[in-house]
């Protein structure tokens, strides 16, 4: 079945920096990549996310960029601030009936 | 925003216990789903399901079972409870026509 590494378990940055968050998957047949977002001691919500129809997205200072041929997809946070940090997880779907596969989460830190 | 309400929030178990977690959605989605969220994992699938009276396998799903018993309600079973099954668990759920999952708070389930 699908696997989903993310690359990145700790990511820290300084405000107003940017960030980058990085997720491989396997199955050439994924076709949808979500993005969902964790704060500290919270559940998860959707933050941005890309179909393979397209190799970028971009919503605020969100952009999602995906490479099918390296089966590789990365999260851009521009303009950080201190309420972006929380514990990012990527994933990836092949599309039918919305069964996603989670990468491992990576725990981003904006520091003042 | 969707709305998803888990219960309980919290439970505490012995071994051998027998558990049942339970999740209500109130936006009329189709999909539910239930995953188990552990350090260094990620979140993993245990059993998800179409609609009423349909249920399927997940990634991760010895040890549990699960019903929906109506379009709103999705339950999650462990009969015979395992110190392994200590862990968070969020039920979510997605329309058919949309991919976005919308996640409930989470339930905290300790397994003595």
């Amino acid at each position: 079945g699908e696997k989903v590494e993310q690359h990145e378990s700790t990511l820290s940055v300084r405000e107003g920096d940017s960030a980058v968050i990085n997720c491989t998957y396997t199955d050439t047949a994924s076709s949808y990549f979500p993005w969902y977002k964790q704060e500290a001691g919270k559940s998860l919500h959707f933050v941005i996310d890309i179909r393979s129809n397209v190799d970028r997205k971009q919503s605020q200072r969100l952009t999602v960029l995906l490479d099918k041929k390296a089966k590789r997809f990365s999260l851009h946070i521009t303009a950080t601030q201190p309420e972006d940090s929380a514990i990012y997880f990527c994933a990836a779907s092949i599309g039918s009936f919305n069964k996603l596969t989670f990468g491992a989460g990576t725990r981003l830190a904006v520091c003042p | 925003e969707a709305a998803v309400t888990q219960s309980p929030r919290n439970k505490v178990t012995v071994t051998g216990g027998n558990v049942t977690l339970s999740c209500r959605q109130t936006n009329s989605h189709n999909y539910m789903y239930w995953y188990r969220q552990d350090t260094g994992h990620g979140l993993r699938l245990i059993h998800y399901s179409y609609g009423a009276g349909n249920l399927q396998i997940g990634d991760v799903p010895d040890g549990y079972k699960a019903t929906r018993t109506t379009q709103e309600d999705f339950f999650l079973l462990l009969e015979l409870a395992s110190p392994s099954q200590t862990s968070l668990y969020f039920c979510a759920s997605s329309d058919r026509q949309k991919d976005t999952q919308y996640f409930g708070p989470g339930t905290r389930l300790l397994v003595l």
